[in-house]
């Protein structure tokens, strides 16, 4: 496709599990971002990736999450030992350099 | 800390009226300037880019930034019922600081 692919849809966990959530980014778009969405919010950024290369992490809120591009494409986002405040949309954003950010419709997770 | 301030609204006009929406920051080295629309249960789609003081027009858009002021505004010229939604004002460079959002309801 031509946009952003985000999977699973949706996620429900259970407090402690681990999970892991997919983006697709356009292709050929070198930048590539994780934002976190609460309810009622606007996204906050997590960390963004260059090619391969994470150059920010400053936004991940814990050491429990994880992000990974080693191959300078799809990116992965791990979240470890989930907590019901990890509950939120997780958003994934790509871009060329320059260019504005274009969203996948996000991964909406639930931790029971 | 870098913020990004929205009237949450709900703002409501009649159809074909003339919405404006409203946003200041706080960064003053922020250079780029996005709104964002966003449906519910939906993701942000990008409406309007700013790079510089002015106005800058896209159809029934016209987004106008003074940075002086460090204020961004959205205008919606003939407001339809499917421009309901909630629209984003993000600025930054790579990493984008976002509002909460303005709900904006187009009343038919």
């Amino acid at each position: 496709g031509a946009g952003v692919s985000q999977s699973p849809r949706y996620k429900v966990a259970k407090r402690g599990q681990d999970v892991a959530l997919r983006c697709d980014p356009i292709s050929g778009h070198v930048s590539l971002f994780w934002y976190q969405q609460a309810l009622g919010q606007g996204p906050e950024f997590l960390t963004y990736f260059q090619n391969e290369a994470q150059l920010d992490k400053s936004g991940l809120p814990s050491d429990r999450f994880f992000a990974e591009r080693p191959e300078g494409s799809v990116s992965t986002l791990k979240i470890q030992r989930t907590q019901q405040e990890d509950s939120a949309v997780y958003l994934c954003a790509s871009s060329s350099r320059g260019q504005p950010q274009h969203f996948g419709d996000g991964t909406r997770l639930s931790i029971l | 800390q870098k913020e990004v301030e929205q009237n949450s609204g709900p703002l409501s006009v009649p159809e074909g009226a003339i919405a404006s929406l409203n946003c200041t920051y706080s960064d003053r080295g922020s250079q780029s300037f996005f709104w964002y629309r966003q449906y519910s249960g939906k993701s942000p789609e990008l409406i309007m880019s700013i790079y510089s003081n002015g106005d800058k027009e896209d159809g029934r858009f016209t987004a106008q930034l003074n940075k002086a002021s460090q204020y961004v505004s959205l205008l919606i010229r003939d407001s339809q019922p499917s421009d309901s939604a909630t629209y984003l004002c993000a600025g930054g460079s790579y990493q984008l600081t976002f509002g909460k959002g303005t709900k904006l309801s187009v009343i038919p």
